[in-house]
């Protein structure tokens, strides 16, 4: 069973536009959400993350929106630029006690076309 | 500020052999740890993780095992690999609360052929 899934293996998205990308989750115990990007052949590296006491985090040009009702969450990032393209992870985990497990979804491999 | 090294980067092992990689941190003190896998076309497992020295948790039953001799240091280990124990192998680190943000490494690739 799938807890956290990203629907699309793949975007791509013009140099200078805005780039989605989608998380759905299952569990409602999760509490605490995460992004990472990831190159090939390179650990991921951590981007962004967002407690469920608020449905909006930005950094620079990152910005993660949560909408628990949906159990739904997505990264936006604006302006894209090529540098962006890598594979992206959405994580979650649950502030239960001995809990220390971050479910990842599949993940979505975003092309910026220059 | 942390720093988190795996090696090697790639290993290339024969089906049996034995498997140890090794994953260390600097710039904190007790930190958690984990090792992670990613196989071809998939997401992140979770494999084990350590809240303390000889503290290890398994998440999965596997062909492998992890040990934590050292704070900061964390190894995995096989006594015989498997085909399927190929795949890319992530160490991560995070403070003391579930919700901390976990830091990866370097990971390493192993190929079991």
């Amino acid at each position: 069973d799938q807890q956290v899934k990203q629907n699309s293996p793949s975007l791509s998205v013009q140099e200078g536009r805005i780039s989605i990308l989608n998380c759905d989750y299952t569990n409602s115990m999760f509490d605490y959400f995460l992004w990472y990007k990831k190159y090939p052949a390179e650990g991921p590296t951590f981007l962004i993350s967002i407690s469920s006491i608020k449905d909006k985090n930005e950094d620079g040009r990152f910005t993660v929106f949560l909408n628990k009702s949906a159990k739904h969450l997505s990264l936006h990032i604006v302006p894209s630029q090529p540098g962006d393209s890598a594979v992206y992870f959405c994580a979650a985990s649950y502030s239960g006690a001995g809990s220390y497990q971050l479910t990842f979804g599949k993940g979505t491999k975003l092309s910026v076309i220059p | 500020s942390q720093t988190i090294h795996q090696w090697p980067a790639t290993l290339v092992q024969p089906v049996g052999s034995p498997l140890s990689l090794e994953c260390t941190v600097e710039g904190t003190s007790n930190p958690n740890l984990y090792w992670y896998r990613q196989a071809a076309g998939r997401g992140l497992q979770l494999l084990f993780y350590s809240v303390g020295i000889g503290q290890i948790s398994s998440e999965v039953p596997q062909n492998l095992s992890a040990s934590r001799p050292q704070d900061r240091q964390f190894i995995l280990s096989s006594k015989k690999l498997l085909l399927s124990d190929s795949g890319f192998y992530l160490c991560a680190w995070s403070g003391g609360f579930s919700t901390d943000t976990q830091y990866f490494g370097p990971g390493t690739r192993l190929t079991v052929l």
